[in-house]
């Protein structure tokens, strides 16, 4: 079961989009669209802003979106603001009834 | 106010065993699965596995398997994660995460991890 892969780090200016890739296989990603992605702040807990590709849970902004094609799911921030620097990571369904995450991304806002 | 409500830290010796709580609060433990994901000092999330807390029935990932045993007591709505044979490796912050599953006789299903813990941070040391 191996980590899904995610670029290391992205950076963005404030009001710029970023967008953060998720690979996996079809075994996972490619599979089923059980495709989430956190937000995790320094010291604390993994906050949802994703789900199912491409649902934001209620209070989340409208400025993360999710889409998925083949075996890569992408998540993307528009109109980039500081409060978003964050690491970001994908998580996903997989086979077995097994769960894998991505390495995770540092999201920097210059 | 729902919530998952953690044990305190732990400080082990390589080769010990860990027991780590997550409780309930706000919602029937029974109704959900719950996930254990853990989180290496500067690392990634890693899944651990998840229980069924209505059947006790569980599921490990296959790095973990010979020495995660998860279990919970309905009685008190709390989910445990014990981890043996402890390394330096495991160092880590273990949280407890709510899995929300759905499917509909019309074909819309969903799954994802909506609740969380705050984590416990486990220091294996000698």
């Amino acid at each position: 079961q191996s980590a899904l892969t995610q670029p290391a780090s992205v950076s963005g200016s404030p009001g710029q989009s970023i967008t953060i890739s998720c690979t996996g296989t079809s075994n996972d990603v490619g599979g089923y669209n059980y495709v989430s992605w956190f937000q995790q702040l320094p010291g604390k807990a993994p906050k949802l802003v994703i789900f199912d590709v491409r649902n934001r849970p209620s209070g989340v902004s409208s400025r993360f979106s999710g889409s998925k094609s083949g075996n890569t799911a992408s998540l993307t921030i528009s109109g980039l603001q500081a409060e978003d620097e964050a690491d970001y990571y994908c998580n996903s369904y997989s086979s077995s009834s097994s769960w894998v995450f991505g390495g995770g991304t540092k999201l920097t806002v210059l | 106010q729902v919530q998952l409500v953690q044990s305190g830290a732990e400080v082990k010796k390589p080769g010990a065993s860990v027991k780590v709580s997550c409780k309930a609060s706000g919602y029937t433990l029974t109704g959900y699965y719950m996930h254990w994901v853990r989180q290496a000092p500067g690392q990634g999330l890693e899944w651990m596995g998840w229980i069924n807390p209505n059947s006790g029935g569980t599921n490990y990932a296959q790095k973990f398997r010979d020495r995660v045993t998860m279990a919970r007591d309905t009685s008190i709505s709390t989910a445990y994660m014990e981890l043996t044979r402890l390394r330096s490796d495991d160092t880590a912050v273990y949280y407890c995460a709510r899995e929300i599953t759905y499917f509909d006789s019309s074909g819309y299903t969903t799954r994802y991890f909506d609740l969380w813990g705050r984590g416990t941070l486990v220091t294996v040391s000698s």
